[in-house]
C-alpha cells in the first residue's frame, strides 16, 4: 500500500466550478500535512498547510481527519490558472522532516 | 519566500559519464537538504537526505555509490550521478529546510537529466 494515495484524475471542470480532491495516508504517526501544486515540468510549490481544525485561504479550503487518515482540498470558483497537479504531502515523523508525496491529482479547468 | 537554486536546469549526457547537480539555498542556511527524483507522471520520490558536515542518508533502493552527495556548507549540496545510464534520465529536485522554520521546505526548480 502506498504511504500517500490520491486519485490521479484528471479532473476536467469548467471555469467557476467547485472541485474536491481527496487523499489518504497510511502512517498514523504522520505529523504534518500539506497540499502542494505542481505545474508541468516545474518544481512543486506549497499551496497550503493542513490543520486538524481545517483552514481556508481564499478559494481553497483544506481539511484533515486524523481518525480516518484523510485529507481533502476544496477549490471554489475554479480559474483557468488553477490547472495543475495537486500533490498531497505528509511528513512521516518529527525527526527526519522529509516529505512523502502522493502521486498527485491532475486538474484541468476548461473555459 | 526563501529561494533555492539548482544548476544546471537541464543536462544531456552520454551513457557512462558523470553529472553533478548543485543545490543552493540563496538567502537562508540549511543544515538539511533533500534530493528527490520524479519520473514522468509519477510522484516525487525521496532519494536521500543530505546533512551538512556528515554523510547523507539514503533511502532503500538508492545506491549511495552511484548517487554521490556532498553537503560541504550550510548553503550548498551536490548530487553526482556517476556512470549515468538511460534509466537515470529523470527530473531531479532538491529541497532545503530553513533552519529557523522547522516545517518549511523550499524546492529548487529542478534539473532535467537526459542520458543518451
Amino acid at each position: 500500500r502506498k504511504e500517500v494515495e490520491q486519485d490521479p484524475g484528471p479532473f476536467n471542470v469548467p471555469e467557476g466550478a467547485t472541485v474536491a480532491f481527496n487523499c489518504t495516508y497510511s502512517n498514523s504517526a504522520s505529523q504534518s500535512f500539506f497540499w502542494y501544486r505542481q505545474d508541468c515540468r516545474k518544481e512543486p510549490k506549497l499551496l497550503m498547510s493542513v490543520y486538524s481544525s481545517g483552514n481556508e485561504d481564499g478559494r481553497f479550503t483544506a481539511q484533515l481527519n486524523r481518525a480516518s487518515q484523510y485529507i481533502s482540498l476544496l477549490i471554489r470558483d475554479s480559474k483557468l490558472s488553477d490547472s495543475a497537479t495537486y500533490l498531497c504531502v505528509v511528513t512521516p515523523d518529527t525527526g527526519r522532516r522529509a516529505l512523502t508525496f502522493g502521486s498527485g491529482t491532475r486538474l484541468q479547468v476548461q473555459p | 519566500g526563501a529561494v533555492v537554486s539548482q544548476h544546471p536546469s537541464r543536462v544531456i549526457c552520454k551513457s557512462g559519464t558523470s553529472v553533478k547537480i548543485e543545490c543552493r539555498s540563496l538567502d537562508f542556511q540549511a543544515t538539511t537538504m533533500f534530493w528527490y527524483r520524479q519520473f514522468p507522471k509519477k510522484s516525487l520520490m525521496l532519494m536521500a537526505t543530505s546533512n551538512e558536515g556528515s554523510k547523507a542518508t539514503y533511502e532503500q533502493g538508492v545506491e549511495k555509490d552511484k548517487f554521490l552527495i556532498n553537503h560541504a556548507s550550510l548553503t550548498l549540496s551536490t548530487l553526482t550521478v556517476t556512470s549515468a545510464h538511460p534509466e537515470d534520465s529523470s527530473f531531479y529536485i532538491c529541497s532545503a529546510r530553513d533552519n529557523t522554520f522547522s516545517n518549511e521546505q523550499f524546492f529548487g526548480p529542478g534539473t532535467r537529466l537526459t542520458v543518451l
